[in-house]
């Protein structure tokens, strides 16, 4: 069984640009979600897509970060403009529907570098 | 909102030691679940606890979540050096379906 992808693994970035990252679930897995890891603290959800819909993004920096999931597959998330701050590993997972509480799985991740 | 804490955030121990962490909740919890993160990887799933008081097994891991449902622990017997990584608790309140993570107890294992 293929596992969550993303794409691309490192990014170094001058702040003020903007930046994209792509996650493609493990097939079937409804519920999709961003983490946000800073260096020595744990993931920090963003935002629960469940299929297209927007389950919760209460924790997502709005002015500069936006979410889709194209057909409740595939999921872009995008920073404009990037701070100093958004260095972090950008986490996707995914997961059955949330009717049952299942585990999640995660990609590689994408490291991020703001300079 | 939920609080969870997570201690201790790190542990030094010698190979052959035991190691335990500890997750806590200022709420009750629905479930807990476990994940392990190795240096430079990411979060895989250990285990998930539903019922208070249960307690679940794994080889040399023990989980247990507490009667009250209000904290969790992961205690492992005897480390090896494979056991090195960051253990999280991922606790979900109940009615939610939003998985937060604590800060997570960074195990080092010397030989």
């Amino acid at each position: 069984e293929a596992g969550v992808a993303q794409s691309p693994r490192y990014k170094i970035i001058e702040k003020r640009q903007s930046v994209a990252f792509w996650c493609n679930p493990i097939s079937g897995h409804a519920t999709l979600y961003w983490y946000q890891q800073i260096l020595g603290q744990g993931p920090k959800l963003l935002i629960q897509f469940q299929n297209n819909g927007v389950v919760d993004d209460s924790q997502l920096p709005k002015d500069r970060f936006s979410a889709e999931r194209l057909k409740g597959v595939d999921s872009t998330l995008k920073i404009q403009p990037a701070k100093l701050e958004d260095s972090a590993v950008y986490l996707c997972a995914s997961s059955l529907p949330r009717t049952g509480d299942t585990e999640a799985f995660f990609g590689q991740g994408t490291r991020l570098t703001v300079v | 909102g939920q609080q969870v804490m997570q201690i201790p955030q790190y542990q030094h121990v010698q190979e052959g030691e035991d190691f335990t962490t500890y997750c806590n909740s200022s709420t009750t919890l629905s479930n807990i679940q476990w994940y392990k993160q190795r240096p430079g990887g990411h979060p895989v799933f250990l285990i998930q606890l539903v019922k208070s008081g249960e307690v679940k097994k794994q080889k040399r891991l023990t989980f247990q979540f507490g009667e009250a449902k209000k904290n969790s622990s992961l205690h492992i017997t005897a480390t090896q050096t494979t056991d090195v990584g960051t253990y999280f608790c991922a606790p979900r309140a109940g009615g939610s379906y939003i998985p937060t993570f604590g800060r997570g107890t960074s195990l080092i294992v010397h030989p």
